[in-house]
């Protein structure tokens, strides 16, 4: 089974513009979730997505959004790029539901750097 | 809340050595515990897990036994390998699912042949 995929794998964007990441789960997996790494923060999380809704939502303004199409495929969107959004984004699958152990597979991430 | 206190590192070891990395948490009721991996340049990995008290989680020569009185889960290795140099991720998951994981900060681990 192919694992989560991300694109791109490294970006270069300019404060103000806006990007899109892209993640594709695990086949068969319904839920997306998506964490920001930096070296001053570990890993916090941004938003969790099943069955195309948003289920959970971390603490991160607005600029930060995302969604989930009917394949289970998901894109975040960061808008008005500041110089605190470069970060590692990483994006992880689970099969979603009920379950008691919530184990989650990660992609590669994609590294943002905003200049 | 929930929350996941690692120790710091960075960790220095000689190949050969005993790993541990210590990892206490505060939830409610029993969650699941995580060790995840973290290699330069890649996403976390899925190291072990445990769901519930007195569980012994392993792979790859790792341990870490889901310690309910002491609410630990500490990860062991006997003989670390320079291979295994890398970040570790202690993590929970609440009771019942469907809530995000909440990860440690992490501790980075450098072995030196």
């Amino acid at each position: 089974k192919a694992g989560v995929t991300q694109t791109p794998r490294y970006l270069i964007k300019t404060r103000g513009q806006q990007v899109t990441l892209s993640c594709s789960p695990i086949s068969g997996h319904r839920s997306v979730s998506w964490y920001q790494q930096t070296p001053g923060q570990g890993l916090q999380f941004l938003f969790e997505y099943f069955s195309e809704t948003q289920r959970n939502k971390g603490n991160f303004p607005g600029r930060f959004s995302g969604r989930q199409f009917s394949n289970s495929r998901s894109e975040m969107n960061v808008s008005t790029l500041e110089l605190g959004d470069s970060a590692l984004y990483l994006c992880a699958s689970t099969p979603g539901g009920t379950a008691l152990s919530y184990e989650q597979y990660f992609g590669p991430g994609t590294r943002l750097t905003v200049t | 809340g929930n929350s996941v206190t690692q120790m710091e590192g960075p960790v220095t070891l000689s190949e050969e050595a005993f790993l541990t990395i210590n990892c206490t948490y505060t939830a409610t009721g029993y969650p699941s515990l995580f060790w995840y991996v973290q290699y330069p340049g890649e996403g976390l990995q899925l190291l072990l897990k445990a769901t519930k008290a007195d569980d012994k989680g392993s792979n790859k020569g790792f341990e870490a036994t889901y310690r309910k009185e002491t609410t630990s889960f500490h990860l062991e290795k006997g003989s670390v390998q320079v291979s295994d140099s890398a970040v570790y991720f202690c993590a929970l998951s609440p009771l019942g699912g469907n809530t995000p994981l909440v990860f440690g900060k992490g501790t980075r681990l450098s072995v030196i042949a």
